[in-house]
């Protein structure tokens, strides 16, 4: 099935640093998401964005809504050990129910 | 109050054999989805209930995947005969409603290799 594309596929950086990740689709969609999993568990949802060029925040982490639609950025700030996990964006149209589609997901790795 | 529920958490069969996933949603939760997650990848929707109705079930490859939500609570899938490329996390989440974007919650997982 379709699966939106993420970069970096994987970075490594050092705590306390900021990181930045993006998500681009072929497709408009009109909801973005975030999601984080750790290894193990599901995925859980860190900010959902519902409106083109919509910046949210949740704490460190801030994401944004692409105002072409086809894209999203997620940025944490202040990395922490904790933040160690796979990120995945996923998009989603509206409009009755639409099916999720995620993304390849950007694995994160924090130096201490 | 206890999260999505899934059972087994890992299982190692050999192919050809058949294999049953079971899942226990959110209480309340009206919607049910399975998702299969390969590897190095994002989840993909097997299929989605609206209580006991299987609404889409395009992604299931029925010849050998089936799953039931016989009371519209919890659900199971099974896979019959399992092939090596089977091998993957398959995920069940649940949410409240299916109107626009509900939150979905998922479960932990169940981890199948087939050998």
């Amino acid at each position: 099935g379709q699966q939106l594309n993420q970069s970096p596929q994987s970075m490594f950086i050092q705590e306390g640093e900021d990181v930045s990740m993006n998500c681009t689709s072929s497709s408009i969609f009109n909801t973005w998401l975030w999601y984080k999993q750790d290894p193990g568990e599901g995925p859980v949802l860190l900010i959902a964005l519902y409106k083109a060029g919509e910046l949210t925040s949740n704490g460190r982490l801030t994401a944004q809504f692409g105002i072409t639609r086809k894209d999203s950025f997620l940025n944490i700030s202040a990395s922490i050990p904790s933040d160690v996990g796979i990120y995945f964006c996923a998009g989603q149209l509206t409009g009755g129910y639409q099916k999720v589609t995620f993304g390849t997901g950007t694995k994160l790795q924090v130096i201490p | 109050e206890a999260g999505v529920v899934q059972s087994p958490r890992y299982k190692i069969i050999e192919k050809k054999q058949p294999v049953a996933f079971w899942c226990n949603p959110i209480s309340g939760h009206n919607t049910l989805y399975w998702y299969l997650q390969n590897l190095g990848q994002g989840p993909e929707l097997l299929i989605r209930y609206e209580n006991e109705e299987a609404v889409d079930d395009s992604q299931l490859p029925k010849d050998r995947f089936s799953a039931e939500r016989l009371k519209g609570v919890d659900s199971t899938l099974k896979i019959q005969p399992a092939e090596l490329g089977d091998s993957a996390v398959y995920l069940c989440a649940s949410s409240l409603a299916r109107s626009s974007y509900n939150e979905q919650f998922f479960g932990p997982g169940t981890r199948l290799t087939v050998l």
